[in-house]
């Protein structure tokens, strides 16, 4: 039962540069998150999707770009890499009708340095 | 702007005594709150979580309590074990999003 998976652990890149973080879930759950973290910050919302096919802007959507082709996967994508997007970055997921507490369950993170 | 707010950074207490952790929310539309439990190197897990319609709800030595007029909610843990040190965020469920504060690092010292 793996839960909420995210690849990879840790990355480096320059400035510029561009990658996809992965994130699949085992579960079922329609709905899927992404935050990062920042020292003292707390987790800021970047994107989430409510179903396969929707997506929506969180808190924090510039710079990044997300798909959902599929239930059980969400990557983000950084365009253009740029020192403010060094961060640890944390994929979710829950299952939710709209009414309920909706909790999520969390991936491990993935810590992300842009040099 | 930021809708959930958890103003202190970090709190220490000792073993055995009560840890009283506190958020504060501008959006009333909020309908559910949670707590979230982090240790270093994981992601977030989920503690307990009240409604919008109740004002306490209790899971073992965890309590949450919510003032809806003040727009205030807060974790209580008693007793605190050595264990429940962790950063412990507060969540609010909007209309299909969910909203944390900063956190806050509980040390609890044997």
């Amino acid at each position: 039962n793996a839960g909420v998976t995210q690849t990879p652990k840790f990355r480096i890149l320059k400035i510029g540069q561009s990658m996809t973080l992965q994130c699949t879930q085992d579960m079922n759950h329609n709905y899927m998150y992404w935050y990062r973290q920042d020292p003292g910050m707390g987790l800021k919302l970047i994107y989430y999707s409510v179903g396969a096919g929707i997506t929506d802007k969180g808190e924090v959507p510039n710079g990044y770009n997300v798909s959902r082709s599929t239930t059980e996967d969400f990557p983000l994508r950084l365009e253009l890499a740029a020192p403010s997007q060094t961060s640890v970055y944390f994929c979710a997921s829950s299952y939710s009708r709209g009414a309920g507490a909706n909790v999520l369950t969390f991936g491990a993170g993935s810590r992300l340095t842009v040099l | 702007d930021q809708q959930v707010k958890q103003n202190s950074p970090s709190l220490s207490v000792q073993e055995g005594r009560i840890s009283i952790l506190n958020c504060d929310y501008t959006n009333s539309m909020f309908d559910y709150f949670l707590w979230y439990k982090k240790y270093p190197a994981e992601g977030p897990t989920f503690l307990i979580s009240i409604s919008s319609i109740k004002d306490k709800n209790e899971d073992g030595r965890f309590t949450v309590f919510l003032n809806k007029s003040a727009k205030h909610l807060s974790l209580h843990i008693v007793p605190s074990q050595p264990g429940d040190s962790a950063v412990y965020f507060c969540a609010a469920k909007g209309n299909n999003d969910m909203r944390f504060g900063a956190g806050t690092r509980l040390t609890v010292k044997p």
